[in-house]
């Protein structure tokens, strides 16, 4: 079976400086995996998500993460963060099998500081 | 073009009581995935629907059941209401199962009192 684990439940950045959300993911197959953002009283947003090819990704409002197999891992990252960017963030993973669910981390509040 | 839309935003409901929740899915989507996201967790699945039959199921006792009609909205059923159902509940849509493209509803938040 799948998992994810987001080491950080909660990270303070200050405005304009750079952000590192990390993820680790467990599985014993090839699997895909995302990020996703929830705003306050809000859905889930995909922000980006890894399904094959180039293991550095670009999402949406500058955000990227990138694949590392050889320590599964799926960091996500952004050069200088906005005050807009407060939100709680979600990585999951999939395996690449037809019918399989997404699975999702506990997440990680990013909470900007002026 | 409409994504994903839920219904009712928000419910109160009793201990005991039953409820049902709905969702659209996306244009083109034929597949809907339910989550239940309690306060302060991530998402977790309770099942998938897809050509109208439960294809997957999380770990949710048989109070949780669906139904998925054949303009592919569906219906989330809780039976026997207890606290601990309270959560945020999502409804995802996708194409033909695909786990790459899910696109999330708003949610609906349900209180048990």
């Amino acid at each position: 079976a799948q998992s994810v684990t987001q080491l950080d439940s909660q990270v303070p950045v200050f405005e304009e400086a750079p952000v590192e959300l990390r993820c680790n993911y467990s599985s014993s197959v090839s699997v895909y995996l995302f990020w996703y953002v929830q705003y306050p009283n809000q859905g889930l947003q995909l922000l980006l998500k890894y399904l094959s090819g180039s293991t550095l990704v670009k999402g949406i409002n500058g955000f990227e993460a990138e694949f590392n197999k050889s320590q599964t891992s799926f960091h996500l990252r952004k050069p200088s963060v906005h005050i807009s960017d407060t939100a709680e963030y979600f990585c999951a993973v999939s395996t690449m099998n037809r019918d399989d669910k997404i699975i999702f981390g506990k997440g990680t509040r990013l909470h900007i500081l002026p | 073009d409409a994504g994903v839309t839920q219904s009712p935003t928000h419910l109160i409901k009793t201990r005991g009581q039953q409820v049902t929740l709905r969702c659209s899915p996306k244009s083109g989507h034929d597949t809907v995935s339910w989550y239940q996201q309690a306060l302060g967790q991530g998402p977790q699945f309770i099942f998938q629907y897809y050509e109208e039959e439960e294809r997957q199921r999380g770990n949710f006792p048989d109070r949780f059941s669906g139904h998925q009609f054949p303009n592919y909205s569906s219906e989330l059923n809780v039976n026997a209401l207890l606290l601990g159902d309270s959560a945020l509940y999502l409804c995802a849509s996708s194409w033909d199962r695909s786990a790459t493209g899910y696109t999330f509803g708003s949610g609906t938040r349900l209180t048990v009192v």
